[in-house]
Parts: structure tokens; C-alpha cells; sequence
């Protein structure tokens, strides 16, 4: 069964560039099959979409972010990373990575999820 | 900006039926959105419970389904536990962005 675990600075400062990467295990980013996507979660606060790529490179970002997202894949480490660049409080997030099976547009598998808070 | 209609809160007792909808801006909701339904409890990360209108999950109970109704995505609990109390949350595709958008969430209190 595929797993996803979500790595990188818990804390951030306000104008600078969240990082984060997740790690594939059980399975192959670079199956073409699937996108991998990234969401957040401001605290007590619903699901945001972020954006998702595919092994390739392909990607696709939610518009309000996307002036300030990059997301990549390193397909020999099954890993694939979000930066998101200019941060303030307001991007205090949970922040998961999840699989998307595109056939059929369907998130089956997350990662635990990562606190990243904006603070300086 | 596409948005995603949910109800905020529902109240169901132990064993009844509760009925959850999604709702688009865009307009009646259909196949083509292919609506996805997590349940998500405090602490944990969402759990996928259906895809594609109807389908489940291997892992997805039996109680649980998924249809189309009145232009929204729906999720039926029929048969509630205790443990079904959770936040939930549908999402939308909209193809011709290729995006995805989360719907606000339902928090649904079993009392």
C-alpha cells in the first residue's frame, strides 16, 4: 500500500519561502497513473487545494496561489516538493500530499499532514 | 472564483439517515465533476470514503454512499455510529481548468 510522509521546516518567516517535500513509499511517482497534489488546512479552517503534477512535470495550481506556488518531482528520489514563495500568517497550514488516480479524478492516499506556521 | 456550497452543520441521532449535499457555483452538478467525499476526524488527515459520484473505497463501511441529487453531489449515511461524527468535506473537478475545489465542510454531530 502506498504511503506518503510530508518533510521540512515547521516554522517559516513571514516574507520568505515555504519548502516542503513528500515522500513516496510503496509505490512510484512516476507511474501514469496518478497526479500527486498537495492541500492545506488553515487551522480550524477547511481544505484548500493547492495544486498537483504529474511525473512528467505537468502541473496545474489552484489561481489564487499560483503566482506564488512551484511544485516539482524528483522522480529518482519518488519524491515530489512544494515551494511557496512571499509567505505570510495567513499561509499557517496544515499542509498534506495525497495521490489523485486521474482516470477517474479520485485523492486515495494522504500523507499524516505537516504544521508549517508563519511567524517571525 | 468557483465555490463549493456544503452545510455547515447536521445533526443525526444514533442509527438514523442523514443526507449531506455538495453544491457549484457553476451551476447543477454532475458525473463530469467526478465529486469526491472525505470524513475527517480532529487530528487526523482526511479519509477518502467515495469517489466519482458512487463508488467506495475497499476501506469505505457499507452505510455510507454517494449519488446525484437535485443538481448536487450527495453523501448518505444510513445507519449512523457514534464514530461517524466528523467534519466532511466533497470536492469538485472542473475540467476545462483541470482544477479541483473543496467544498466548505459539513460537521455532523451524532447525538
Amino acid at each position: 500500500q502506498v504511503q506518503l510522509q510530508e518533510s521540512g521546516p515547521e516554522l517559516v518567516k513571514p516574507s520568505e519561502t515555504l519548502s516542503l517535500t513528500c515522500t513516496v513509499s510503496g509505490g512510484s511517482v512516476s507511474s501514469n497513473n496518478y497526479y500527486w497534489s498537495w492541500i492545506r488546512q488553515p487551522p480550524g479552517k477547511g481544505l484548500e487545494w493547492v495544486g498537483y503534477i504529474y511525473y512528467s512535470g505537468s502541473t496545474k495550481y489552484n489561481p489564487s496561489l499560483q503566482s506564488r506556488v512551484t511544485i516539482s518531482v524528483d522522480t529518482s528520489k519518488d519524491q515530489f516538493s512544494l515551494k511557496l514563495s512571499s509567505v505570510t500568517a495567513a499561509d499557517t497550514a496544515v499542509y498534506y500530499c495525497a495521490r489523485v488516480v486521474w482516470q477517474l479524478v479520485y485523492f486515495d492516499f494522504w500523507g499524516q499532514g505537516t504544521l508549517v506556521t508563519v511567524s517571525s | 472564483q468557483t465555490v463549493v456550497t456544503q452545510e455547515p452543520s447536521l445533526t443525526v441521532s444514533p442509527g438514523g439517515t442523514v443526507t449531506l449535499t455538495c453544491a457549484s457555483s457553476t451551476g447543477a452538478v454532475t458525473s463530469g465533476f467526478y465529486p469526491n467525499w472525505f470524513q475527517q476526524k480532529p487530528g487526523q488527515p482526511p479519509r477518502a470514503l467515495i469517489y466519482s459520484t458512487s463508488n467506495k473505497h475497499s476501506w469505505t463501511p457499507a452505510r455510507f454512499s454517494g449519488s446525484l441529487l437535485g443538481g448536487k453531489a450527495a453523501l448518505t449515511l444510513s445507519g449512523v455510529q457514534p464514530e461517524d461524527e466528523a467534519e466532511y468535506y466533497c470536492l469538485l473537478y472542473y475540467g476545462a481548468a483541470q482544477h479541483v475545489v473543496f467544498g466548505g465542510g459539513t460537521k455532523l454531530t451524532v447525538l
